[in-house]
């Protein structure tokens, strides 16, 4: 398939677990953006990664959370000691390269849930 | 406003009514504004990318505008069809991050 895929699309996991989510982008494209959406609210920016490097971590809410990029395509985030308020729906999109102008194309999104 | 704001929240129309809903976001460091649309069960597809102050945009029934000294953009949509049930999301890009709005969840009755 050509568009960004996200696997799993479903975890369940117990709290205090450790989780890796991943993103396998659009073959081509530089920018890779991670996402976390609580329900009812819009997607919240985590990560962009340029290539293999983190351009932009900024929105990370903590340690627990880490994301690679190792060979500049397939993305993994990880988690650590898992809260109940790390449940959401966790997105990863691409575009071509960073620019503003360039459109970002989604992934389905990974809905994780934390017991 | 520092946050990026979508109004209203949700919407209700009938088939073939014409809606617009409104995005309002920082007006420094502006680089771009995305609205995005995201139907039940699948990802966000990207509509517009807008840049230019005074930008318009159209695809087909959909229309945007922006007005980036004020800090808003308007989504115009008409003749709504019960296809384009979706919530639809603006993006606010400045110099050093990008910032969703919470959406507006449009659904069109037939």
């Amino acid at each position: 398939g050509a568009g960004v895929s996200q696997t799993p699309s479903n975890k369940v996991t117990e709290k205090g677990k450790y989780v890796e989510l991943r993103c396998d982008p659009i073959s081509g494209h530089t920018a890779l953006y991670w996402y976390r959406q609580s329900l009812g609210q819009g997607p919240e920016f985590l990560i962009y990664f340029q290539g293999t490097g983190a351009a932009d971590d900024s929105g990370l809410p903590n340690d627990r959370f880490f994301a690679v990029r190792p060979e500049g395509s397939v993305s993994t985030l990880k988690i650590q000691r898992t809260e109940r308020g790390d449940s959401a729906v966790y997105l990863c999109a691409s575009s071509l390269t960073g620019a503003s102008y360039n459109e970002q194309f989604f992934g389905p999104g990974t809905r994780l849930t934390v017991l | 406003i520092l946050n990026v704001e979508q109004s209203p929240q949700s919407l209700h129309v009938q088939e073939g009514d014409s809606t617009n809903f409104t995005c309002s976001f920082p007006s420094s460091n502006f680089y771009a504004l995305h609205w995005y649309r995201w139907e039940t069960a699948k990802s966000p597809e990207a509509l517009f990318v807008m840049t230019l102050n005074g930008d318009e945009k159209k695809k087909g029934r959909i229309s945007a505008t922006l007005n980036t000294k004020e800090g808003y953009s308007y989504l115009y949509i008409k003749g709504s069809q019960p296809e384009d049930s979706a919530t639809y999301l603006c993006a606010f890009l400045s110099n050093n991050d990008m910032r969703f709005g919470a959406g507006t969840r449009l659904t069109v009755k037939p």
